[in-house]
């Protein structure tokens, strides 16, 4: 599975949009791309996850230029309630057949009043 | 809520001892993965389970071990403590193997002294 390299903190202030981007230069042809987002003592949870170009759903977008190298998960607006530390992941879970997902260390996003 | 449980929410062990994690997956969830979070870390993936049979594992020594059951529940058992093995324990479980999404517990936090 591929290696992430993501930003170790990032600050907002609310009403915000904020972009967070992921490397991942050895992404291999059939990986996806997910990001989870995870809340002090709670489990991670799974907030959106694409192939190529732009995905949005009702909580973020995601962004994945042509070569796939990177991508840049994008809130909009933020909220205190944002703050979290957000987890990209790259891999084939779907062949994987084994259920692993690899962490990273994340991006520790701390929204300001 | 992902509608999956834990218990219990906090343990502490002394080095040594013997412990069991509780996880109760959504229903008709027959795949249960499970991670070890270590402070400001992300999770390490230990091991999967898929109709009640091991089906992956992470670089965990045999001291780790699980089970699932058929009313969707599982543990995690851990013989021979380490004080390394302090951590975070989740468990996520998912419809079937290769899902997309897998559905996070709150986990349990394990001290060991």
């Amino acid at each position: 599975l591929a290696k992430t390299t993501q930003p170790i903190s990032m600050d907002s202030y609310e009403g915000q949009e904020v972009n967070i981007t992921c490397s991942h230069n050895n992404i291999a042809t059939n990986d996806y791309i997910t990001w989870y987002q995870q809340f002090p003592s709670q489990g991670p949870r799974f907030i959106i996850q694409g192939y190529k170009t732009k995905v949005t759903n009702e909580v973020a977008s995601l962004f994945i230029p042509a070569d796939r190298k990177s991508s840049t998960l994008s809130l909009p607006r933020v909220s205190l309630s944002d703050t979290a530390v957000y987890y990209c992941l790259v891999g084939d879970i779907r062949r994987s057949n084994t259920g692993k997902l690899i962490f990273g260390q994340g991006t520790t996003l701390q929204v300001k009043p | 809520e992902t509608g999956v449980t834990q218990s219990p929410t906090h343990l502490i062990k002394t080095r040594g001892q013997q412990v069991t994690l509780r996880c109760s997956s959504q229903s008709g969830h027959n795949t249960v993965s499970w991670y070890q979070q270590a402070l400001g870390q992300g999770p390490q993936f230990i091991f999967q389970y898929y109709r009640e049979e091991e089906n992956g594992r992470g670089n965990f020594p045999p001291r780790f071990s699980g089970l699932q059951f058929p009313n969707y529940s599982s543990e995690l058992n851990v013989n021979a403590l380490e004080l390394d093995d302090s951590a975070l324990y989740l468990c996520a479980s998912s419809p079937g193997l290769a899902e997309e999404t897998q559905y996070f517990g709150p986990g349990t936090r394990l001290l060991v002294l």
